[in-house]
């Protein structure tokens, strides 16, 4: 089956500690994103990759970084510099910017 | 500035017809798309418009009139399972980015 997967769905993390989020596409596309999605507000955009090894800022990258070292793996990983890291990640792939995204199932990031 | 507006909560009853609006305010534009989202769940694609008109698909159609700078998502024979968030997103032409509208959530009564 192609698709799109997050993992882990459910991820707690102490204050202060890095971790990373994964996502994998077997779809060949060349389009990857990250959006975070909080309570009562639309997604928004962290981090997104057009082709391999190259990846550019969205609205709000900070305290967040990614790597494209694969066409099929484009990980999160969030930082103790992010300081409210509390929310779904959803991980997002297309064909290219200009055609429609397909999500993967997200990840629940809780840090306590 | 930026900005997509959707209504926060809608309700409806099985088998009836629901129309879930969205305006938008953005400084370019190449497209509008909506998605359907369960909870807890990853966003579908149920939709994308980009001229003028209506695009019908199945039960559910999308219009678009970007002169007023405004999409409705028109649902028809409402089931239980059509319960879920709906979220409106806006393709800026400049960088092919999409602005995001927090969502509708939609409940439907038996």
């Amino acid at each position: 089956d192609g698709g799109i997967t997050q993992s882990p769905k459910y991820l707690f993390r102490k204050e202060g500690q890095n971790v990373t989020l994964s996502c994998e596409q077997n779809l060949n596309h060349d389009a990857m994103y990250w959006y975070r999605q909080d309570p009562g507000q639309g997604l928004r955009l962290i981090y997104y990759s057009q082709i391999v090894n190259d990846f550019q800022k969205g609205d709000i990258a900070e305290g967040y970084s990614v790597s494209r070292e694969k066409k099929e793996s484009f990980p999160l990983t969030v930082t103790s510099a992010q300081k409210n890291p509390t929310a779904f990640y959803l991980c997002a792939s297309s064909w290219g910017m200009n055609t429609e995204a397909f999500f993967g199932q997200g990840t629940r990031l809780t840090v306590v | 500035g930026q900005n997509i507006d959707q209504p926060t909560e809608m309700t409806a009853t099985e088998g009836a017809i629901v129309q879930i609006n969205c305006t938008y305010q953005t400084s370019g534009f190449n497209g509008l798309f909506w998605y359907q989202q369960h909870a807890g769940e990853a966003p579908t694609f149920l939709s994308y418009n980009v001229l003028d008109g209506l695009e019908e698909k199945g039960r559910f159609s999308s219009f678009l009139s970007r002169s007023k700078g405004y999409s409705y998502l028109l649902l028809k024979e409402l089931q239980m399972k059509d319960s879920a968030s709906y979220l409106c997103a806006v393709r800026e032409d400049s960088n092919y980015q999409l602005i995001w509208g927090a969502g509708t959530k939609l409940i439907i009564k038996p």
